[in-house]
């Protein structure tokens, strides 16, 4: 079973500053991890697929990358609407089983 | 654009049977390129992949649950359902439908359905 780690637990950032989200897993998932952003009371909205390739819509701000264990979300400039919680999840196994518990964004 | 919309009862009792239903709107449902299924989310945790099944009905199936969990398909409603047996208060959770493709990544979600298990 590969299990996903994400850290910090919470992250408090002022507007306009960098956010940087962490994602460990257990063992090698290659390039498989994709990124999800759940804003307050809404559904999860895909962000990353393939460790760093930006969904449909999603804006530049948004980036991933890492390969294997370590994988990097960074929010380079936030802003008020991306307060949430973020969660990882891999898919080098079928089916995809494994999300991370997730990290709360804050604005400071 | 794909939609997805979740139905079913907000609460069941333990040991009772948990049925919902995902509604799907959209021309991609019969695409063998698209994957439907179920993911629940207990109250502060991450999310939870269940089941998926296909357009043809071919099932996938989260180990721990088998054993309590079925998914069928009705391709003329364009829907797709989930029934999870002997329900106990751990099976409180937020329940998603969702669509994930052949790679893995799940595109689109439902808003998601409060399900709390309680006598």
């Amino acid at each position: 079973e590969i299990v996903l780690t994400q850290s910090p637990d919470t992250l408090s950032v002022s507007p306009g500053d960098r956010a940087t989200l962490s994602c460990r897993a257990s063992q090698s998932v290659d390039n498989y991890l994709a990124w999800y952003q759940q804003r307050p009371g809404r559904a999860p909205r895909l962000l990353i697929y393939d460790a760093s390739t930006r969904a449909a819509g999603v804006p530049a701000r948004f980036s991933g990358s890492g390969s294997g264990t370590e994988f990097t979300l960074i929010i380079s400039t936030l802003q008020s609407e991306d307060v949430g919680v973020y969660y990882c999840q891999e898919y080098k196994r079928w089916p995809p089983e494994a999300f991370g518990q997730g990290t709360k964004l804050e604005i400071q | 654009q794909l939609a997805l919309q979740e139905s079913g009862p907000g609460l069941v009792k333990p040991s009772e049977t948990l049925a919902l239903i995902c509604n799907v709107s959209g021309d991609s449902f019969n695409s063998y390129a698209y994957y439907w299924g179920w993911i629940r989310q207990p109250p502060g945790k991450g999310p939870e992949w269940m089941a998926t099944i296909t357009h043809t009905g071919t099932t996938y199936y989260r180990p721990s649950l088998q054993s309590r969990i079925t998914m069928s398909v009705d391709t003329s409603k364009k829907q797709f359902s989930l029934m999870l047996k002997s329900v106990r208060a751990a099976d409180t959770a937020v329940y998603y439908c969702a669509c994930h493709n052949a790679h893995g990544w799940f595109e689109a979600w439902g808003l998601g359905l409060l399900v709390t298990v309680s006598s």
